[in-house]
């Protein structure tokens, strides 16, 4: 079956760097997404890897690791408003995305 | 900006009665979908449609119907609703570009159905 393992919390500190990892088995690939959601509101594209490595975009990278089944979604230099729900969704075979449950990150002062 | 729009955010309906959730997008995206979102759960995909008058079955479309009548618009249509709907739910638009499906998807602000 398909599955998706992410973290359901995690606490950080503002200003530190946190990792969120996403374990996933998909029927077929095509790319993993990370989307961010704040409480209450819809998701929002974050990034999308196909290949694997490191993606950097500002204050978030994201890594793939294709044969490992594994991503993550590196937040640096955090800040109060990065508090969300981080969604790992790698897309299968029929280009689907597959959600995971969510990481709900936590920053503290 | 791509923007979708869902018509309403809030929407407290009783056991049995028939409900419609309307999506817009305004980017002439080709593909439309409807996922819910419960407390611990990912998105759970209801239905989906990749042009007009097209729609596909999700991982969930048991008591929920579709409509895609115009390409910018996609409704969800629960026949006769059930407590076990409460739910988030979520419209989400993509584009096809050259025939790819790998696409980010960009989502509506969410309905928050309440069934009593």
């Amino acid at each position: 079956g398909q599955n998706i393992d992410q973290p359901t919390e995690m606490t950080a500190t503002e200003g530190a760097i946190v990792q969120i990892n996403c374990t996933y088995q998909t029927s077929g690939f095509n790319g993993l997404f990370w989307y961010q959601q704040h409480a209450g509101e819809a998701p929002t594209f974050l990034s999308y890897n196909v290949l694997d490595g490191l993606e950097e975009k500002g204050r978030f990278s994201s890594f793939l690791s294709r044969s490992k089944g594994y991503s993550y979604l590196l937040l640096k230099e955090l800040q109060m408003k990065d508090s969300a729900s981080y969604l790992c969704a790698p897309m299968d075979s029929n280009y689907q995305l597959i959600w995971g449950a969510g990481t709900k990150l936590i920053i503290k002062p | 900006d791509v923007k979708v729009t869902q018509s309403s955010r809030y929407l407290v309906k009783r056991t049995g009665e028939k409900v419609f959730l309307e999506c817009v997008q305004d980017m002439d995206h080709e593909n439309m979908f409807w996922y819910r979102q419960d407390p611990g759960l990912g998105l759970r995909l209801i239905y989906f449609s990749y042009d007009v008058k097209m729609k596909e079955k999700g991982d969930i479309p048991e008591g929920y119907s579709v409509s895609r009548e115009k390409k910018e618009r996609f409704s969800l249509i629960l026949e006769s609703a059930s407590t076990n709907q409460t739910s988030m739910y979520l419209c989400a638009s993509s584009p096809s570009t050259g025939g790819h499906r790998t696409e980010t998807q960009y989502f509506g602000p969410g309905t928050r159905l309440l069934v009593l």
